[in-house]
Parts: C-alpha cells; sequence; structure tokens
C-alpha cells in the first residue's frame, strides 16, 4: 500500500516569514500534486510534478520533486494571510487512483 | 471549460435513513469519477472512482455504494446511514493520469 506523509502537522506563522511543508513517502510515484483546501470547500489543484528533481515555480509558491520521485516540497515566500489553508499532496503511479497525505493546516497570522 | 457540480451542499440525515448524494460534470467528455471522504480537516479517502458508464471501483468496504447512470453523472448512495458516515464528501474528475479537479462538497452529518 502507498502511503504519504506530510510534516509539519501544523504551522502556524506570521506574515511575511517564509515556509516549508514536506510530503514523502517510501513509494515512488510517477507523479504528485499539491492542493490547497479552504474550510467547506473542495481542494484546489496548484500544480503537478512529474520529473525526478523538477521545480515548478507558481508566483511565491516554489515546488520541488525530488531525484528519486518518492518526495516533494512546498516553499512559500512571504506568506500572506490568503496562504493560511490545509496543503495536501497527492501521488499518482500510472493509473486511476490517488493517494493522499494526511494535510498541513497552515495559519498565516496578520 | 469544465465544471464540477455537487449537491446537496448540507445534509442532515438520522441514522438508519438513505443517502443519495449526486455528481455531475460539464464540459468534458468520458472522464474518471470519483468519491472521496474527509474527515474533519484531514486528509482524503477513496471511496470509489469510475473509468466509464456501469465501471465501479470501491476502495472500502462499507454500507456505502456509487453508481454512474450517465458519462458525467456520478452517484454515492446508501440504504441505511450510520453515525460513521457523517463527514465531508468530495466528487472528482480527471482525464489526464495526473491531475484531479474537485466539487465544492458535500458536508453530511448524520445524527
Amino acid at each position: 500500500t502507498q502511503l504519504l506523509e506530510q510534516s509539519p502537522q501544523f504551522l502556524s506563522i506570521q506574515e511575511g516569514e517564509n515556509l516549508t511543508v514536506y510530503c514523502n513517502s517510501s513509494s515512488v510515484f510517477s507523479s504528485l500534486q499539491w492542493y490547497r483546501q479552504e474550510p467547506g470547500e473542495g481542494p484546489v489543484l496548484l500544480v503537478t510534478v512529474v520529473t525526478g528533481g523538477e521545480v515548478k515555480k507558481l508566483k511565491r509558491l516554489t515546488f520541488q520533486f525530488g531525484d528519486a520521485r518518492k518526495d516533494s516540497s512546498l516553499h512559500i515566500t512571504a506568506a500572506q494571510t490568503g496562504d493560511t489553508g490545509l496543503y495536501l499532496c497527492a501521488g499518482n503511479n500510472y493509473g486511476q487512483n490517488f493517494v493522499f497525505g494526511p494535510g498541513t493546516r497552515l495559519s498565516v497570522l496578520p | 471549460s469544465q465544471t464540477i457540480h455537487q449537491w446537496p451542499a448540507t445534509l442532515v440525515q438520522p441514522v438508519g435513513s438513505p443517502l443519495s448524494l449526486e455528481c455531475t460534470v460539464e464540459g468534458t467528455s468520458n472522464p474518471n469519477l470519483y468519491w472521496y471522504r474527509q474527515a474533519a480537516g484531514r486528509g482524503l479517502q477513496l471511496l470509489f472512482y469510475s473509468v466509464g458508464i456501469g465501471q465501479i471501483s470501491s476502495e472500502v468496504p462499507q454500507n456505502l455504494s456509487a453508481s454512474r447512470p450517465q458519462d458525467r453523472q456520478f452517484i454515492l448512495s446508501s440504504k441505511k446511514l450510520l453515525l460513521s458516515d457523517s463527514g465531508f464528501y468530495l466528487c472528482a474528475w480527471s482525464l489526464e493520469p495526473y491531475e484531479q479537479y474537485f466539487g465544492p462538497g458535500t458536508r453530511l452529518t448524520v445524527t
């Protein structure tokens, strides 16, 4: 069974600070996705990474896929209150099924 | 552009009552469709997925069932709800093997 772990589970920071959250597995994935979810809403896809070592940037967010395609990180520069939410990673392995991590709950305080 | 709808948005049902949640997708054909359940503020548990009309795969044994009567319609059902069925139910679709798009969700409370 493929499992994804995310750390930290909770993170509370001040606006303007930088942060990194992690998504790890002992399994290899063909692709990995990051989502952000706000309370009472469905997750919104932020990015998909498919190549080992790949780095993608989305404004202040930087996503990296590990060389071995077992882990990923999300770095946010100069966090804003609008970044608050639950960050979920999900892995897929050339199939229809997606495996989700438990999420990191981020609170950015003004 | 593609859109995904779920209804109802909120539902309160007594234990032992039936359940029917509906999900429809617009703007695409032959999508893969998924039902997930999410415990409060946590990760997603895959319940069912479908690659085509009438084709349903179950991931977790339980008193829930799913059906896909039309290409872009996915229904989650139960004959008798349990307290443990409470949660946030999410429908999602995908075409590519590495991107999923979620609906707004249904908050189910079983009392």
